[in-house]
């Protein structure tokens, strides 16, 4: 498959170490935020979201935080796996019946064996 | 339960000609949206279908069209291509209420 990002931040983190991601938005009216994995050749993946009324939630081995003082969201994965190699976005959307995503530049992460 | 399907999934065409993209969105989602992806870009929004009318649009001109039909399936049309058409074009649906996003593989468009 073709190369999503050839000049994305990127990240590497040996194998079973955590990682985070991070990530500054720019709207500071935004109610709703997702993070999305992408791999080569496919469609974003849904991975976690988090609404403006919290600032932490947490999934399976994901962990996302939401610091809206400074307009920022972090994306924590525990025990990294290859799998997890990808490039990863935040997605932003504003309120009052806004279905617009805005993403992030994306950051590319790398699995060390 | 298949996801969102996007066709074709790859394409190629000359500058100046039209294309036709074609998404069919997630069983029990109602709304579609489009977006465009460079490479090394986040995507970025085109429009969004719902009800068989745009209900939102980007910061895209007007030769970049759409349509929804009574099935919820979407088609993005692009007139006159331009060299800078060339990316990845995606379909994300999701249920009426909002939220639950999901995109597809999407269409990687060539305009050469």
């Amino acid at each position: 498959g073709e190369s999503v990002g050839l000049h994305l931040p990127t990240l590497s983190v040996q194998e079973g170490d955590n990682s985070i991601i991070n990530c500054a938005y720019s709207n500071s009216a935004s109610d709703y935020f997702i993070w999305y994995k992408q791999e080569s050749g496919k469609g974003p993946q849904f991975i976690i979201d988090i609404r403006s009324n919290m600032d932490k939630r947490q999934g399976q081995r994901v962990t996302v935080l939401l610091n809206k003082t400074v307009k920022h969201l972090s994306l924590q994965i525990a025990a990294t796996q290859p799998g997890d190699s990808a490039v990863y976005f935040c997605a932003e959307r504003e309120p009052f019946g806004n279905e617009k995503l805005t993403f992030g530049t994306g950051t590319r992460l790398t699995i060390i064996p | 339960d298949a996801g969102v399907t996007q066709s074709p999934t790859h394409l190629i065409k000359t500058r100046g000609q039209q294309v036709t993209l074609r998404c069919s969105p997630k069983s029990g989602h109602d709304t579609v949206s489009w977006y465009q992806q460079a490479l090394g870009q986040g995507p970025q929004f085109i429009f969004q279908y719902y009800e068989e009318e745009e209900r939102q649009r980007g910061n895209f001109p007007d030769r970049f069209s759409g349509h929804q039909f009574p099935n919820y399936s979407s088609e993005l049309n692009v007139n006159a291509l331009l060299l800078g058409d060339s990316a990845l074009y995606l379909c994300a649906s999701s249920p009426a209420g909002g939220g639950g996003y999901t995109f597809g593989s999407g269409t990687r468009l060539t305009v050469v």
